[in-house]
């Protein structure tokens, strides 16, 4: 158990519709990371938040955009999805932000749009 | 701009041989972390290598980073069915802190 929580653990919608995906971070963590992990696929970076604000922006769609709260819980928010967008979401969370920090992944979402 | 590319993409071995995966990077990197993904599972750390031709070693897994700090490798002694999974070496490639995790090297094992 890696301390970082992921809501929900599944979620299936239909084409055109808006999800929100919930990550907590590790007690403590104040950066948040967002992946994408389509079938095959590598981790692909989305975005991160330190501390509330936009640290880093990845290969992230303008249909998705992200926020950090201030009690450092980050939602992702997917709007106008397509097929396409069917895939795991892994929010992950680290101390810090700088290139020597361990990322901590949460169990992920897993989003299947039909 | 930087590239890190890792190698194989797939690898399936015999339980009981030795397996490596290679990250090989166009330009000098700071430091490459390496991840486990076990199927249906969420990357988990493993190792973080920063000192050029640093050696570490956790039990049968031993990590190296090379000299020139370009290149980095894992390498599993006698695999067993537990190592099947998806090793990645993300690194370091953004200003903001960022680690790009690449496809990885996605190993399985007959037992």
């Amino acid at each position: 158990d890696s301390g970082v929580t992921q809501t929900p653990k599944h979620l299936i919608t239909a084409t055109g519709q808006r999800v929100t995906l919930r990550c907590s971070p590790r007690s403590g963590d104040l950066s948040v990371y967002w992946y994408q992990q389509s079938l095959d696929q590598g981790l692909q970076f989305l975005i991160q938040y330190y501390n509330g604000e936009e640290r880093a922006k990845g290969n992230i769609l303008e249909r998705f955009s992200a926020q950090q709260f201030p009690d450092l819980h980050s939602e992702l928010n997917l709007s106008s999805l397509e097929l396409g967008d069917s895939a795991l979401y892994f929010c992950a969370s680290s101390i810090h932000h700088g290139g020597d920090e361990t990322q901590y992944f949460g169990p992920g979402t897993r989003l299947l749009v039909l | 701009g930087q590239q890190v590319m890792q190698i194989p993409q797939y690898q399936h071995v015999q339980e009981g041989e030795d397996f490596t995966t290679y990250c090989n990077s166009s330009t000098t990197l700071s430091n490459i972390q390496w991840y486990k993904q076990r199927p249906g599972g969420h990357p988990v750390f493993l190792i973080q290598l920063v000192k050029s031709g640093e050696v570490k070693k956790q039990k049968r897994l031993t990590f190296q980073f090379g000299e020139a700090k370009k290149n980095s490798s894992l390498h599993i002694t006698a695999t067993q069915t537990t190592d099947v999974g998806t090793y990645f070496c993300p690194y370091y490639g953004g200003s903001q802190g960022n680690l790009i995790f690449g496809k990885g090297t996605k190993l399985s094992v007959k037992p």
